[in-house]
């Protein structure tokens, strides 16, 4: 299964963008790219994902490499509530034979 | 639209007693998982259900565990006997065809 590796914590202020990285070095040219975050006592949220060109939703943008070996998590301006851990994930276009595995993600710190 | 519910949302009991976790999935969503969360890490997946038919349960510990989802709706997922090793966050998601996954806030299970 193809792994992702990130940062076990960042820091970042409170009304600052804040740039959250991923590589996955051994993704497939058919997986795509998940992010999901945890806050504190609750379960996994979708924040966002992508193929090959950069997303934004309302929530994050994602930037993703042209060889797309790496992704950047990219949430304009950070409020507290945005502390969680942050989780990037792989995920394969082949529904049936679908796994998502989480590594530990980073934990995203906000300070006032 | 209500999100996935899970019951209960905190249980203690003591080693080698039985104890059920049960989910109830967001309206339409045939896909249901169940995860296990340690403290410090990321989800790992446990069972995985395509409507009633159990289509990924390699993860899941055959002597003691045991899950079912009879009608393809909610589910129950069940440890017989309970060890020390158990106590972890349990959590329960759904999706609609293996898209997007949402999560429940998860039973937190302590086993003294």
């Amino acid at each position: 299964d193809a792994k992702t590796t990130q940062p076990n914590s960042m820091e970042s202020n409170e009304e600052e963008p804040v740039h959250l990285p991923c590589n996955h070095s051994t993704i497939s040219g058919t997986d795509y790219i998940h992010w999901y975050r945890q806050l504190p006592s609750q379960g996994p949220e979708y924040v966002i994902h992508g193929l090959t060109s950069n997303v934004n939703n309302r929530m994050a943008s994602l930037a993703i490499a042209e060889d797309r070996k790496s992704s950047t998590l990219i949430l304009h301006r950070a409020t507290l509530r945005d502390a969680a851990v942050y989780y990037c994930i792989l995920r394969g276009l082949m529904v049936r034979d679908d796994k998502i595995i989480f590594g530990k993600g980073t934990r995203l710190h906000i300070l006032p | 639209e209500a999100g996935v519910v899970q019951s209960p949302r905190y249980k203690i009991i003591e080693k080698k007693q039985p104890v059920a976790f049960w989910c109830n999935p967001i309206s339409g969503h045939n896909t249901l998982y169940w995860y296990r969360q340690n403290l410090g890490q990321g989800p790992e997946l446990l069972i995985r259900y395509e409507n009633e038919e159990a289509v990924d349960d390699s993860q899941l510990p055959k002597d003691r565990f045991s899950a079912e989802r009879l009608k393809g709706v909610d589910s129950t997922l069940k440890i017989q006997p309970a060890e020390l090793g158990d106590s972890a966050v349990y959590l329960c998601a759904s999706s609609r065809g293996g898209e997007t996954q949402y999560f429940g806030p998860g039973t937190r299970l302590l086993v003294l």
